[in-house]
């Protein structure tokens, strides 16, 4: 069974500063991966999305994720946060295969932007 | 287009009532789902529909009933709340149930079971 695993419950950075919030995924081929944001009161936004080709994906917002292999990764970046980032992210992975597949999320990860 | 809505955004429920909690979309989806969202937890899929008339359990299905009369609307039925049931309701839909379509999210109902 697919699953996926967000390492940090919440993270901390300055504006300004950069960001990389981790996702490592387990399933038995190539699956879709997402990446997902949830402003406070909102419902889940996608920011981007992989699903073959270019292991290097840009999103919305100034975010890009790569997708790497070999560590079954598919880590979310941005060169300098905004406050207006502050928000809880989730990685999502849906299987490759055919027929309903359920989409499998992460358990997030709070993102705090300080001044 | 309005997306994804849900009705209502808070509630209270005692143990023991029962309530429907809103989902339409304007997208013109086949796919739709209920998930419920607990701290720490992720989204639990609780019920999805691939198509008017069809629906199936997910992976929490249990406290909890759903129809789909038609394809705009998704509603999901508590009988006899239980605090267990308290949570973060999230209604979202798709165009297709293939691993690689965005399911589209709509605000969240916010229940409380006391």
């Amino acid at each position: 069974a697919q699953s996926v695993t967000q390492p940090d419950i919440h993270i901390t950075v300055s504006e300004g500063a950069s960001l990389e919030l981790r996702c490592n995924y387990s399933y038995g081929a190539t699956p879709y991966l997402f990446w997902y944001v949830q402003s406070p009161g909102q419902g889940l936004q996608l920011l981007l999305k992989y699903f073959s080709g270019d292991t290097l994906v840009q999103g919305i917002k100034g975010f890009e994720a790569e997708f790497k292999r070999s560590q079954s990764s598919f880590n979310l970046r941005k060169p300098s946060v905004h406050w207006s980032d502050a928000a809880e992210y989730f990685c999502a992975v849906g299987p490759f295969s055919g027929g309903y597949q359920k989409v499998t999320f992460g358990t997030g990860t709070k993102l705090q932007v300080i001044p | 287009n309005a997306g994804v809505t849900q009705t209502p955004k808070f509630r209270i429920l005692k143990i023991g009532q029962s309530m429907t909690l809103q989902c339409a979309q304007d997208m013109n989806h086949n796919y739709m789902y209920w998930y419920r969202q607990d701290p720490g937890m992720g989204l639990k899929l609780i019920y999805y529909s691939v198509g008017a008339g069809i629906t199936d359990k997910g992976e929490v299905p249990n406290g909890y009933n759903v129809s789909r009369s038609t394809t705009e609307d998704f509603p999901l039925r508590l009988e006899l709340a239980a605090p267990s049931q308290t949570s973060v309701y999230f209604c979202a839909s798709s165009v297709s149930d293939r691993g690689q379509y965005e399911q589209y999210f709509g605000p969240g109902t916010r229940l409380t079971v006391t």
